[in-house]
C-alpha cells in the first residue's frame, strides 16, 4: 500500500514567487491534514479536510496561504506571494477515520526555501 | 489551550543503554498523548499513544511511556538503544476527536556504538 506522498520534496523560490505543494494521501483516507515546521520551531498544524470540506483551518497563517482538496482526494497548498517567513517543511498526512484520534500517516514533507 | 515541552533537544546514549526521553504536557484536562518518531529522510510515524487506557502504554520497536497525571508528564522509555534507534522524537497531545495535533519542539536521539 503507497503511503502519503508529497510533491515537490523541496523548493526553492524567490520571495514574492507562487510555489503550490502537492499531497496525495493513502486511498480511502478520507481526513488529510497540513503541518508546518519552521527551522528550529515545532511541527504546528496548519489545517485539516474531510474529504473536500476544511474542517479547521485555525492553524492558517495568513491569506497568503491556500490550501485545496478537490474531488476529496489529493490537496494542493499554494503559497502566493511566498515571503522568507515561509520557509520550513510542509508535512501532509492522512488518517482512515475522523474518531481515530491523532494515528495519523506523514508524508516525507516538502522543504521549502525563499530566499 | 495545550501545550507541549520536551526536555532536551538533543540526547545522546550508548548501545544498550537506557533510552529516557522527557515530555511534559499543559492542558486543563488529561489530553490524548502520542510520541511520533522521524527517521533519516522519512515521514513521521507513529510509536505509540495514551487515549485514556492504561497509563503503562507499549509501543513499537520496543519503546515504552507511562502517563503520569499528577506529573502531566509522558516520557518514553526503552530499556536498551539500538543503533537504529538514532532519529528525532516528537511528543504531541490533542483534546479533539481528530488529529489536530500540538507538538513538542522535538528531541534527536544519537546512539554511540
Amino acid at each position: 500500500e503507497a503511503g502519503v506522498t508529497q510533491f515537490p520534496s523541496h523548493s526553492v523560490i524567490e520571495k514574492g514567487q507562487t510555489v503550490t505543494l502537492r499531497c496525495d494521501p493513502i486511498s480511502g483516507h478520507d481526513n488529510l491534514y497540513w503541518y508546518r515546521r519552521v527551522m528550529g520551531k515545532e511541527i504546528k498544524f496548519l489545517l485539516h479536510f474531510v474529504k473536500e470540506s476544511k474542517q479547521d483551518e485555525s492553524g492558517m497563517p495568513n491569506n497568503r496561504f491556500l490550501a485545496e482538496r478537490t474531488g476529496g482526494t489529493y490537496s494542493t497548498l499554494k503559497v502566493q506571494p511566498a515571503e522568507l517567513e515561509d520557509s520550513g517543511v510542509y508535512f501532509c498526512a492522512s488518517s482512515q477515520e475522523t474518531a481515530n484520534t491523532g494515528e495519523l500517516f506523514f508524508g516525507e514533507g516538502s522543504r521549502l526555501t525563499v530566499l | 489551550a495545550q501545550s507541549v515541552t520536551q526536555l532536551g533537544s538533543h540526547v545522546s546514549v550508548s548501545e544498550g543503554a537506557l533510552v529516557l526521553l522527557r515530555c511534559n504536557y499543559s492542558s486543563s484536562v488529561p489530553p490524548y498523548l502520542f510520541w511520533y518518531v522521524q527517521y533519516p529522510n522519512q515521514g513521521l510515524q507513529l510509536l505509540l499513544k495514551y487515549t485514556s487506557a492504561a497509563t503503562l502504554v507499549k509501543g513499537i520497536n520496543g519503546f515504552e511511556a507511562e502517563f503520569k497525571k499528577s506529573e502531566t508528564s509522558f516520557h518514553l522509555t526503552k530499556p536498551s538503544a539500538h543503533m537504529s534507534d538514532a532519529a528525532e522524537y516528537f511528543c504531541a497531545v490533542t483534546l479533539t476527536s481528530y488529529g489536530k495535533l500540538t507538538f513538542g519542539q522535538g528531541t534527536i536521539l544519537t546512539v554511540h556504538p
